[in-house]
């Protein structure tokens, strides 16, 4: 069993859908990061989470440490957010990561 | 405040050959960590320095290794590079450690022929 599982590995919605990204990690893992990787390569660190929910534009980012699991949400998805979303976890200085989920947004 | 660099951006090598890769990290960012991108394995840990210091190594053959300068600059290293050694190699940079968020560099996309 991997130690930050992610899930849908792929995606395709509809412009303006809700959408929910789902991750669960094993314990001792202190932190839970959501990453964005665009085609050609850039990652760009969109949440870090220890407790509770942060939300930044249309994205909201929720964690249960009880139940060792995270969900990233994009309200009213637009084409521009197609892109790979990775969780990571952080353990003893480094991050271990999810498979990644693929998600394509149809206009 | 400038982004984490990578140099060089891309890089070709036949095998045999060894390769140096270096990052520089955000100003005051005393971490920086390193990663394997390949389409089979996803993301994996090389490595982490802190203050010049190795903290935590990842599952790679001893042909990998790496370095951090007083500055926090880093440099990586893979000797008698393999075809498997293809990747895109992304280094990142954070204050103390992985707890906190990591800025990305935009990676070197190492080929092997």
């Amino acid at each position: 069993k991997n130690e930050v599982e992610q899930s849908p590995q792929n995606l395709t919605a509809q412009e303006g859908e809700f959408i929910t990204i789902n991750c669960s990690y094993s314990v001792g893992i202190s932190a839970l990061h959501w990453l964005q990787q665009h085609p050609g390569g850039g990652i760009v660190s969109l949440f870090m989470l220890s407790s509770g929910k942060k939300k930044h534009g249309r994205l909201i980012a929720t964690i249960n440490i009880q139940e060792k699991h995270s969900s990233l949400h994009i309200t009213a998805s637009h084409p521009r957010d197609s892109a790979v979303y990775i969780c990571a976890g952080s353990r003893a200085y480094k991050y271990i990561f999810g498979t990644g989920t693929r998600l394509k947004v149809l206009a | 405040k400038a982004g984490v660099t990578q140099t060089p951006r891309y890089l070709i090598k036949t095998r045999g050959q060894q390769v140096t890769l270096s990052c520089s990290p955000i100003s005051g960012h005393r971490s920086v960590s390193w990663y394997q991108q390949t389409p089979g394995q996803g993301l994996q840990f090389l490595f982490e320095y802190f203050s010049e210091t190795q903290r935590n190594k990842g599952n790679f053959p001893g042909r990998f290794s790496g370095r951090q300068f007083s500055n926090s600059r880093s440099e990586m290293n893979v000797s008698t590079l393999e075809l498997g050694d293809s990747a895109l190699y992304l280094c990142a940079s954070s204050l103390t450690d992985s707890t906190d968020t990591q800025y990305f560099g935009p990676g070197t996309r190492l080929t092997v022929l």
